[in-house]
């Protein structure tokens, strides 16, 4: 079965780092770009950026705003993309969706993790 | 940077049909994806590449598109598809947007 699974969200402080994991099942992630994308409490989605696949010498892309704070990586014998977050803000509260891309969309997304940035 | 522009709202019987309208410049020249969120759940992929769709979305959801505005059209609206709805492309500059997103009501 085609499966994203995210973790490791959590309650964090002003400042903190925090690195989500995205477990891939059904197939292989290296094949794919992955992407992240959040959605804060009672708003839109908002892209974060992406790890493009091997051929594409795992190039990594992000949103201006979280450039310098974010770095996506990918543990290919895991099977796993992970997305770590540092100097968090209030503004990064949100749901984190891991996603799959294909061409110019997401076809496959997870069921999110939630972070809570609060002092 | 660029933006895709829904109305926040629509209202629909049910049985009646649906049109969420999702406007951008130069639309006519980018691949529209279509999202369905429910409260509580992630997005889930109802149209891609303007107007098809994917395996197990019921034929009810169709999508079309004409100059700059693409249009997901929700025939015999039922309770179920009471949901939240994001267009999405991609554009040079700004890579992935989303739509604001327009809640769906059936009443």
């Amino acid at each position: 079965e085609v499966q994203l699974v995210e973790s490791g969200g959590g309650l964090v402080q002003p400042g903190e780092s925090l690195r989500l994991s995205c477990v891939v099942s059904g197939f292989i992630a290296s094949e794919h770009y992955m992407d992240w994308v959040r959605q804060a409490p009672g708003k839109g989605l908002e892209w974060v950026g992406r790890i493009k696949n091997k051929p594409s010498d795992d190039a990594t892309q992000y949103a201006a705003s979280v450039e310098g704070r974010v770095t996506i990586s990918r543990d290919d014998e895991k099977n796993l993309v992970s997305l770590q977050l540092t100097s968090l803000k209030i503004d990064d509260t949100a749901m984190y969706y891991c996603t799959r891309a294909v061409q110019d969309g997401f076809d496959i997304w997870g069921q999110g993790t939630k972070v809570t940035v609060a002092s | 940077s660029y933006e895709l522009t829904q109305p926040p709202s629509v209202s629909v019987s049910p049985g009646q049909t649906a049109n969420i309208t999702c406007s951008g410049e130069k639309l006519d020249f980018k691949l529209l994806y279509w999202y369905q969120q429910k409260p509580g759940q992630s997005p889930l992929l109802v149209i891609y590449k303007d107007n098809r769709r994917p395996s197990g979305i019921p034929e009810r959801f169709s999508g079309s598109k004409s100059g700059n505005t693409a249009t997901l059209t929700i025939s015999g609206t039922q309770a179920m598809d009471e949901a939240d709805f994001y267009c999405q492309a991609w554009d040079r500059s700004t890579l992935y947007v989303f739509g604001a997103g327009t809640k769906v009501t059936v009443l």
